[in-house]
C-alpha cells in the first residue's frame, strides 16, 4: 500500500521547451500533494503544495508561472516546468498525503531527473 | 557522525553493528515526526513515525526515540546491513500539512 508513482523518471530536453511531470497516488486518495526539488547532497526543498480542485500554494521564491501545478483529481498532480533552462536541471520529487490518515504522513514518488541542455 | 560543514554528516558503521542517527528539530509545537530513507537516485522511503505523545516507537530493526525536552529525535538501526546504506532524513510536521526536513545524514555500512 501507499505507493506513489512519477512519470517520467528521467527526461532530457532542450532549453526553452516545457516538461510535464506526473505524480500519481496508486492506492490511496490524496487531496494534497507536494512538489520538491533536490540538489545533489542536499535536503528536499519544498516548491509548492498542490491542492485538489484549487490553486497550488507556492513557497517563497518559487515562480508560479514557471512551475505550473495542476491537481485535477484525487490521485493525480502534474508539474510543468515551462521554458526550461539549464538552471532548472534537478531532481524533482512529489509526495502525497493520505487523505484518510489521521497523521500527516507523506509518501514519496521515485523522483524525476530533469536535465536541460 | 564525522563530516560537517558544507557536506552532509556521515556515519560509518561496521556491518552487524547498531547505528544511531540523530536529528535536532526546530519547532517545540511539532506533534508528529517521520524518518525517511533515501537511496541514491530514488525518492525518500518512509521508515517509521512517532507522535509527540510518545517517546519511543519500535519497528522491525528500527527504533525511533523522541526527546521533546531538548527537541531531539534519533533513529536506531539494529544489526546494520549493507542495504541500510543511504541518506536518512528526519521530518517534523509543520504548518499547512507541510513537512520540515532536516539536513540529512549519510549512513555508510562497511562490510
Amino acid at each position: 500500500g501507499a505507493v506513489v508513482s512519477q512519470h517520467p523518471s528521467r527526461v532530457i530536453c532542450k532549453s526553452g521547451t516545457s516538461v510535464k511531470i506526473e505524480c500519481r497516488s496508486l492506492d490511496f486518495q490524496a487531496t494534497t500533494m507536494f512538489w520538491y526539488r533536490q540538489f545533489p547532497k542536499q535536503s528536499l526543498m519544498l516548491m509548492a503544495t498542490s491542492n485538489e480542485g484549487s490553486k497550488a500554494t507556492y513557497e517563497q521564491g518559487v515562480e508560479k508561472d514557471k512551475f505550473l501545478i495542476n491537481h485535477a483529481s484525487l490521485t493525480l498532480s502534474t508539474l510543468t516546468v515551462t521554458s526550461a533552462h539549464p538552471e532548472d536541471s534537478s531532481f524533482y520529487i512529489c509526495s502525497a498525503r493520505d487523505s484518510g490518515a489521521a497523521v500527516n504522513v507523506q509518501f514519496f514518488g521515485p523522483g524525476t531527473r530533469l536535465t536541460v541542455l | 557522525g564525522e563530516s560537517v560543514g558544507l557536506h552532509l554528516p556521515t556515519l560509518s558503521v561496521q556491518e552487524g553493528d547498531n547505528s544511531i542517527i540523530n536529528c535536532a528539530y526546530s519547532n517545540s509545537a511539532s506533534d508528529y515526526f517521520i524518518w525517511y530513507k533515501q537511496e541514491s537516485g530514488k525518492g525518500p522511503q518512509f521508515i517509521i513515525d512517532i507522535r509527540s505523545n510518545m517517546d519511543k516507537r519500535q519497528g522491525q530493526r528500527v527504533t525511533v526515540l523522541l526527546n521533546k525536552t531538548v527537541k531531539h529525535l534519533s533513529l536506531q538501526i539494529a544489526a546494520t546491513q549493507p542495504g541500510d546504506s543511504a541518506v536518512y532524513f528526519c521530518a517534523e510536521n509543520g504548518d499547512g500539512n507541510k513537512l520540515v526536513f532536516g539536513a540529512g545524514t549519510i549512513l555508510r555500512v562497511k562490510s
